[in-house]
C-alpha cells in the first residue's frame, strides 16, 4: 500500500463550480498534511498546510483532514479557469518532515 | 517569498554525455536540499537528500554513481547525470528546506532533460 493515494482524475469542471480533491494516507503517525499547486511545466507551489485533524480556510480554498479515516480534502470554491493546474497532497514523513510523500496528482480543468 | 531557481530550465543532450542542474535558493540559506523526479502524468519521486558539506543520501532504487550530487554551499546544489540515456529523460526538480519550520520547503520551476 503507497503512502498516500490520490484520485488521479482528471476532473474537469465549468467556472464558478465547487471542487473537491481528495488523498487517502496510510500512516496514523503522519501529522501535517499539504496541498500544492503545480503548473504545467512548474515546480509545486505551496497553497495550504494543516496540522493534525480540522479545518483551514484560505479565500476560496479549504483544507480538510480526518484523522480517524486518513482522509484529506482540498476544496475550491467559485473555481476560476486560472485555478486548472494539478494539485498534489503531500504528507511530511515523521520524525524530521523534511522528507515529503507525494500523491500522484489530481489534474483540474475549470472551463469558462 | 522565498525562492529557488534551477539552471538550466530545459536540456537536450546525446545520449552518453553527462548533463549538470544546478538549484540555487535565492534568498535563504538551504542546509538540506532535495531531488526529485517527475515522469509524464506522475508524481514526485524523491531521489536524494543532499546537506551542505556531505554525502548525499540516496533512496532505495537511486543509483548514487549515475546521478551525483554536490552541495557545495548553503544556497546550491548540483545533480549530474552521467552516462545519460533516453530513459533518464525526465522532469527534474529540487527543493530546500530553510531549516526554520518542519515541513517548509521551497521547489524550484525545474528542469526538463531529454536524452537523445
Amino acid at each position: 500500500q503507497k503512502e498516500v493515494e490520490q484520485d488521479p482524475g482528471p476532473l474537469s469542471v465549468p467556472e464558478g463550480a465547487i471542487v473537491s480533491l481528495n488523498c487517502t494516507y496510510s500512516n496514523s503517525a503522519f501529522q501535517y498534511f499539504m496541498w500544492y499547486r503545480q503548473y504545467s511545466r512548474k515546480g509545486p507551489e505551496l497553497l495550504m498546510y494543516t496540522y493534525s485533524s480540522g479545518n483551514k480556510e484560505d479565500g476560496r480554498f479549504t483544507a480538510q483532514v480526518d484523522k480517524s479515516s486518513k482522509y484529506i480534502s482540498l476544496f475550491i470554491r467559485d473555481s476560476q479557469p486560472s485555478d486548472s493546474a494539478t494539485y498534489l497532497c503531500a504528507i511530511p514523513q515523521p520524525p524530521n518532515f523534511n522528507k515529503f510523500y507525494f500523491g500522484s496528482g489530481t489534474k483540474l480543468n475549470v472551463k469558462p | 517569498g522565498a525562492v529557488v531557481s534551477q539552471h538550466p530550465s530545459r536540456v537536450i543532450c546525446k545520449s552518453g554525455t553527462s548533463v549538470k542542474i544546478e538549484c540555487r535558493s535565492l534568498d535563504f540559506q538551504a542546509t538540506t536540499m532535495f531531488w526529485y523526479r517527475q515522469f509524464p502524468k506522475q508524481s514526485l519521486m524523491l531521489m536524494a537528500t543532499s546537506n551542505e558539506g556531505s554525502k548525499a543520501t540516496y533512496e532505495q532504487g537511486v543509483e548514487k554513481d549515475k546521478f551525483l550530487i554536490n552541495h557545495a554551499s548553503l544556497t546550491l546544489s548540483t545533480l549530474t547525470v552521467t552516462s545519460a540515456h533516453p530513459e533518464d529523460s525526465s522532469f527534474y526538480i529540487c527543493s530546500a528546506d530553510p531549516g526554520s519550520k518542519e515541513y517548509e520547503q521551497y521547489f524550484g520551476p525545474g528542469t526538463r532533460l531529454t536524452v537523445t
